[in-house]
């Protein structure tokens, strides 16, 4: 079953826009991961931050993580062409014996 | 190349056969875990090996199994194959449990 959900499902920007995906999730977490993936292809790491952390960047990327509300958000800035794939958030829960829960994605599509 | 191989790239074959879907991890990482993509499922965690012991369960079906060698690389059994185990089949490593994944490209099931 899928711990984090994604929002919007689907999303169309222009180039040079910014895009905003947010994440929910349900349990306790450790750290909690952003992956890209382009069309049938692996999944690519983008950044992960921790339980304890708030914000964190890595070049036009910006991931926020309120553990309060048990919600993330990946801000893409100045969005290119390039950009255009599938976004998941996944958690990685506090107990042993478990492994990364992904959630169903949000689709970007960034046109010219 | 992310590091992670996975072969074979795509197969095809037929209801009630068996597959073995092979994966060798990014050099220096212990951990191996599979996950099964799908339109309707998304992405399902199926099984985590470390170091040659299975470590933590997913959704993964009994007529579904899998090991991993002393040389660290994986397999994933299928059996009795039935249409709806038609998804891409991900193979994924990491040297640490609590951190970002390598995942290969897959390998692209299709049961007719």
């Amino acid at each position: 079953s899928q711990q984090g959900e994604e929002d919007p499902q689907a999303l169309s920007i222009q180039e040079g826009e910014n895009a905003t995906m947010n994440c929910s999730y349900k349990t306790s977490i450790n750290n909690l991961q952003w992956y890209r993936q382009n069309s049938g292809r692996g999944l690519v790491h983008l950044i992960l931050i921790r339980s304890n952390e708030r914000e964190k960047h890595s070049g036009r990327l910006r991931v926020t993580l309120d553990t309060s509300k048990k919600s993330s958000s990946l801000l893409i800035t100045a969005s290119r062409a390039a950009d255009t794939a599938s976004y998941f958030c996944a958690t990685s829960a506090n107990q042993a014996g478990t492994a990364l829960i992904f959630g169903k994605g949000t689709t970007l599509s960034v046109s010219s | 190349d992310s590091g992670v191989t996975q072969t074979p790239k795509h197969l095809i074959t037929a209801t009630g056969q068996r597959v073995t879907l092979r994966c060798s991890p990014r050099s220096g990482d212990l951990s191996v875990y599979w996950y099964q993509q799908s339109l309707d499922q998304g992405l399902q965690f199926l099984i985590q090996y470390y170091n040659g012991e299975e470590r933590a369960k997913g959704n993964i079906l009994e007529r579904f199994s899998a090991q991993q060698f002393p040389d660290l690389h994986s397999e994933l059994n299928l059996s009795s194959l039935e249409l709806g185990d038609s998804a891409l089949y991900f193979c994924a490593s990491s040297g640490d449990r609590r951190g970002g994944y390598t995942f290969g490209s897959g390998t692209r099931l299709t049961v007719v």
